[in-house]
């Protein structure tokens, strides 16, 4: 079975400051890891996701994150936070490539102080 | 915009009834899933519909079914609503091949 755990439900970070968001997932198998941004009110958007390949992974919206096999983790981070980040962000992780039930994390608050 | 389009957008049932949530799939995206999310919560994978045939479902009891269509829309209905079922129901649609699942905006379900 796979799992995701979130480290932190709320996170709050100053205009201009760095953003960390911690994922650290629990897969038998190579996993295929994605985060996802949530606005109020509205459906889920892909920020960026691993598969294959280059474990530092470049999404939207100027947010990369790196997949860490021996830490089993999939953080995700942005140099400089701006006001329109805040939202909810989950990370998620599935068996295979888009095909498999994406099982999400808890998600993390993430609100941006002027 | 992901081109996937969910009705109604907001639901409010009693306790008992039944309801059913439709979802447009992006043109050319065979696959549908439909995932709950309660509030404050991440989604939870309900099932997934592949070529008009189920592929895959997770906990859920059997009140909850789907259908999907020639034409790739889906349908997700709930019997004997209970008030736990009250959460924003998403559907995600995807091609085979591809990394990508596409999401909707959601229907809002809330059940007095």
């Amino acid at each position: 079975a796979q799992s995701v755990t979130q480290l932190g439900s709320h996170v709050s970070v100053s205009e201009g400051a760095l953003v960390l968001l911690r994922c650290n997932y629990s897969s038998s198998v190579p996993p295929y890891l994605f985060w996802y941004v949530q606005y109020p009110n509205q459906g889920l958007q892909l920020l960026l996701k691993y598969t294959t390949g280059a474990t530092l992974v470049k999404g939207i919206n100027g947010f990369e994150a790196e997949f860490k096999k021996s830490e089993t983790s999939f953080h995700l981070t942005k140099p400089s936070a701006h006001m329109s980040d805040a939202a909810e962000y989950f990370c998620a992780v599935s068996e295979r490539s888009g095909a498999q039930k994406l099982v999400f994390g808890q998600g993390t608050r993430l609100t941006i102080n002027p | 915009e992901t081109g996937v389009t969910q009705s109604p957008t907001h639901l409010i049932k009693t306790r008992g009834q039944q309801v059913t949530l439709r979802c447009s799939s992006q043109s050319g995206h065979n696959t549908v899933s439909w995932y709950q999310q309660a509030l404050g919560q991440g989604p939870q994978f309900i099932f997934q519909y592949y070529r008009e045939e189920e592929n895959g479902r997770g906990n859920f009891p059997p009140r909850f079914s789907g259908l999907q269509f020639p034409n790739y829309s889906s349908e997700l209905n709930v019997n004997a609503l209970e008030l736990d079922d009250s959460a924003l129901y998403l559907c995600a649609s995807y091609k085979q091949g591809i990394d990508e699942q596409y999401f909707g905006p959601g229907t809002r379900l809330t059940v007095t």
